[in-house]
């Protein structure tokens, strides 16, 4: 079946570090997606995770443990352009991504 | 990343009209297109998969004769919502796999249907 969590919101202060986890259960995987999405707008590509351990890139990091069924998104020095709805995705057998609600993050001053 | 375009990028339509929404990949011959449809606060809903030069494969739920999508070129997918209704407003969304690499999903901008 299709099922994949993530919590529905987060609120984090500019400058801090927030993780954003997801979990997911599948008997056919190929792989984790993380994407970005502001209001209105259409989902932009974070990280893409296929094999276990930590993907970094600038401020933004990915982890992925497939034994447990886990990742998360690392977003460090926060900054308010960062307050969006942040969407985690995994791939199915058949190449279809299956997704989650999405974690509203809102960064304060 | 790749590049996908959507046009328009926001219609109003009065009811019982169709509306044409266009999804193209500008760098890259997409085989496989997708199209999506979000209501407001909530998740992406994927409504079909189009394959180039064959039928598209509807999600359950989609009327496939409400929702026509044609995938007729390499870089072109079209999804035209036939006989508008109120409850069709959303936001539509295209996204196209990019075949060199295998698991890359792309997304246009967006298409804002309102149905008046």
């Amino acid at each position: 079946g299709q099922n994949i969590d993530q919590p529905t919101e987060m609120t984090a202060t500019e400058g801090a570090i927030v993780q954003i986890n997801c979990t997911y259960q599948t008997s056919g995987f190929n792989g984790l997606f993380w994407y970005q999405q502001h209001a209105g707008e259409a989902p932009t590509f974070l990280s893409y995770n296929v094999l276990d351990g930590l993907e970094e890139k600038g401020r933004f990091s990915s982890f992925l443990s497939r034994s447990k069924g886990y990742s998360y998104l690392l977003l460090k020095e926060l900054q308010m352009k960062d307050s969006a709805s942040y969407l985690c995705a995994y791939m199915d057998s058949n190449y279809q991504l299956i997704w989650g609600a999405g974690t509203k993050l809102i960064i304060k001053p | 990343g790749a590049v996908v375009s959507q046009h328009p990028s926001r219609v109003i339509c009065k009811s019982g009209t169709s509306v044409k929404i266009e999804c193209r990949s500008l760098d890259f011959q997409a085989t496989t297109m997708f199209w999506y449809r979000q209501f407001p606060k909530q998740s992406l809903m994927l409504m079909a998969t189009s394959n180039e030069g064959s039928k598209a494969t509807y999600e359950q739920g989609v009327e496939k004769d409400k929702f026509l999508i044609n995938h007729a070129s390499l870089t072109l997918s079209t999804l035209t919502v036939t006989s508008a209704h109120p409850e069709d407003s959303s936001f539509y969304i295209c996204s196209a796999r990019d075949p060199r690499f295998d698991t890359a999903q792309y997304f246009g901008p967006g298409t804002r249907l309102t149905v008046l």
